[in-house]
């Protein structure tokens, strides 16, 4: 079965520099999607990055990056030059194999992230 | 651009009532989903639609039932209210070409009295 690990519940990072936030995942599938969501206090989810399993490099999305590192399953967002409005849940979602399914989203249990000014 | 509207925002329901969200995808996109994501919880799969067609189903009790139409709005149909069913709900629509990234709506944040 598909899983999704964000070990860091909460994190703590001054404004304008970089963070990671860790996501790990386990699937048997060789074709998968992984996906970062930001979801600010007001509750709505924003789509921020995706990595495609047979994606050659790292994707990135401004500030964003993903360090994509498969043979350890990981996939791990970073942000750079913290912003105060970066402060929010951060999900890592993995997509259902097509096979099975329209491909809904598995989601870890999620970081917060806090900037301090 | 356009985005994934829901409607209402905020619901307050009692107990074995029944509620109605709606849901209207993006222009062009042809899979929508529903997530329920409870308080402090990560967001869970109720259910899916492929070209108004029923396509998976995930943790969506018996008591809620949902349907795409011709105009591929969807609804989510909840009846015999629970405490437990509180919770934001989102729906999410896609595209089956390029990455399949899912666009969230804003979601109706369901209270159950």
């Amino acid at each position: 079965a598909q899983k999704i690990t964000q070990t860091q519940p909460g994190m703590f990072v001054q404004e304008k520099e970089a963070v990671t936030l860790d996501c790990t995942y386990d699937t048997s599938d060789p074709s998968y999607g992984l996906f970062w969501y930001k979801q600010p206090s007001s509750g709505e989810m924003i789509f921020l990055i995706y990595q495609g399993s047979y994606d050659q490099q790292n994707a990135t999305e401004g500030r964003y990056s993903l360090n994509f590192q498969k043979a350890r399953k990981s996939a791990n967002l970073v942000i750079s030059a913290s912003q105060l409005g970066d402060s929010a849940m951060y999900f890592c979602a993995m997509r259902e194999p097509y096979g099975g399914s329209q491909g809904n989203l598995i989601f870890g249990k999620g970081t917060k992230l806090s900037v301090k000014p | 651009a356009a985005g994934v509207i829901q409607s209402p925002r905020h619901l307050i329901k009692e107990k074995r009532e029944t509620a109605t969200l709606k849901c209207y995808p993006i222009p062009r996109h042809d899979t929508v989903y529903w997530y329920q994501q409870g308080p402090g919880q990560d967001p869970q799969f109720l259910i899916s639609f492929y070209e108004k067609m029923q396509s998976d189903k995930g943790s969506i009790p018996d008591r809620f039932s949902a349907q795409q139409f011709s105009d591929y709005h969807s609804e989510l149909n909840m009846s015999s209210l629970e405490l437990g069913d509180s919770a934001l709900y989102f729906c999410a629509s896609r595209t089956l070409t390029g990455s399949g990234e899912q666009y969230f709506g804003p979601g109706t944040r369901l209270t159950v009295t």
